[in-house]
């Protein structure tokens, strides 16, 4: 059991390139979130989705976009990368309610250079 | 908003005991969860409290007080392997969570 996979673990981009990063879970959960954690930030949320085909805003969504096709994928694009988008990018599903758990892949170390 | 204040930085010595403290500010409260997170790793969930009280998982226990917007994580027999960060959470109705900005976690010999 996989779990969420999380791809590349590690990327450097320049100024105004894009990237999309890959999230896929196996695990039949239908919500998947998308972090970033930045030194003494904690994590914050950047994108969510409740099920295939939905998609919501969290509390920093700007620069990233986010589709869901699928139950088990839940890719995020950087559209123009900028180096405030440097940080450690995390994936997380959940079966769903409020008291479930959250399971996170293993990260994304981007930086933009 | 969703706010949670939790220490930076906490230390112990092996086999010791240690708590760390969350308060939290909410607009709609369901519940606290915990996360830990060793250096470079994932966050792995710890526990959850939706009422009132204290909930123990083998040496690790949480408590929960919603009248005073508290809650706090216990570690007992302390290892070096429990080094790492804690971060309280409050869930929202999506499965989404705001997460404090966490406690690094120090045990020495």
């Amino acid at each position: 059991n996989a779990g969420v996979t999380q791809t590349p673990k590690f990327q450097v981009l320049k100024t105004g390139q894009s990237m999309t990063l890959q999230c896929a879970q196996d695990m039949n959960h239908e919500y998947m979130s998308w972090y970033r954690q930045d030194p003494g930030m904690g994590l914050r949320l950047i994108h969510y989705s409740v099920g295939a085909g939905i998609t919501d805003q969290g509390e920093v969504p700007n620069g990233y976009n986010v589709s869901r096709s699928t139950t088990e994928d839940f890719p995020l694009r950087l559209l123009s990368a900028a180096p405030s988008q440097t940080s450690v990018y995390f994936c997380a599903s959940s079966f769903g309610t409020v008291n479930t758990e959250a399971f996170f892949g293993q990260g994304t170390r981007l930086t933009v250079v | 908003g969703q706010s949670l204040e939790q220490p930076s930085e906490v230390t112990a010595v092996e086999g010791a005991i240690v708590q760390i403290n969350c308060t939290y500010q909410t607009s709609g409260f369901y519940g606290l969860s915990w996360y830990q997170q060793h250096d470079g790793g994932a966050p792995t969930f710890l526990s959850y409290n939706a009422l009132d009280g204290l909930e123990e998982t083998g040496r690790f226990s949480s408590f929960l007080s919603r009248s005073d917007s508290y809650g706090y994580l216990l570690l007992q027999e302390l290892q070096m392997k429990d080094s790492a960060s804690y971060f309280c959470a409050v869930p929202s109705g999506y499965s989404t969570l705001t997460f404090g900005k966490g406690t690094m976690l120090l045990v020495s010999p």
